[in-house]
């Protein structure tokens, strides 16, 4: 079936840093892409998304680009704050009686020291 | 506006007792999600309600879990009896679904179940 793999965690950086989590999949046919953070205490936010082969998903400074032929979608941020902080989730969507189903990944705690 | 609202946001019981969760969603939604998230885990579909029609409940275990929308917009869900292994968050999700895969889902807060 449909499977999500994240970067095992945790992860920590200090502030500004450049960071990357990865993140590859296993779909059957061209799902979308996304990632989610949960942070302290709340539920889970899309941060953003990508729905086909070499779009980017963008948001708050994150990025992500929809590659096929790696079946990646790596998160990036080119200098990280204290306040980005949390839990951050690799899904794509498998749609399943016309409906999207989302097959998430098992998450990486991200932690910025200022 | 409002996001999705879950009730209670922790719970602790002792196992073989029933508990329940409450889910409000986004006004206007009309597909619903409940998902199981392990510690460590992301989370993964229990069930998924169109209005109030359970559309996808294989992910259910029926022996001790249950789940009703009435009216199409609250939802609730059971566990009874309880085991140690339910412990859990219990996540509700919400989306307005328009055509085939257009809807983004939107998470409420979470209740922690802790069985003891």
């Amino acid at each position: 079936g449909d499977s999500v793999t994240q970067m095992e965690g945790p992860v920590t950086l200090s502030e500004e840093a450049f960071l990357t989590i990865n993140c590859t999949y296993t779909a059957t046919g061209y799902p979308s892409l996304f990632w989610y953070v949960q942070y302290p205490g709340e539920g889970l936010q899309l941060l953003l998304k990508a729905t086909k082969a070499d779009d980017k998903g963008s948001n708050k400074g994150f990025e992500a680009t929809y590659r096929k032929e790696t079946t990646s979608f790596h998160l990036e941020k080119g200098s990280v704050q204290v306040s980005d902080s949390a839990v951050y989730f690799c899904a794509l969507s498998a749609l399943e009686q016309g409906a999207q189903k989302l097959v998430f990944g098992q998450g990486t705690r991200l932690t910025i020291n200022p | 506006e409002a996001g999705v609202v879950q009730s209670p946001r922790y719970k602790i019981i002792e196992k073989k007792q029933p508990v329940a969760f409450w889910c409000n969603p986004i006004s206007g939604h009309n597909t619903l999600y409940w998902y199981l998230q392990n510690l460590g885990q992301g989370p993964e579909l229990l069930i998924r309600y169109e209005n109030e029609e359970a559309v996808d409940d294989s992910q259910l275990p029926k022996d001790r879990f249950s789940a009703e929308r009435l009216k199409g917009v609250d939802s609730t869900l059971k566990i009874q009896p309880a085991e140690l292994g339910d412990s859990a968050v219990y996540l509700c999700a919400s989306s307005l679904r328009q055509g085939a895969g257009t809807d983004t889902q939107y998470f409420g807060p979470g209740t922690r179940l802790t069985v003891l």
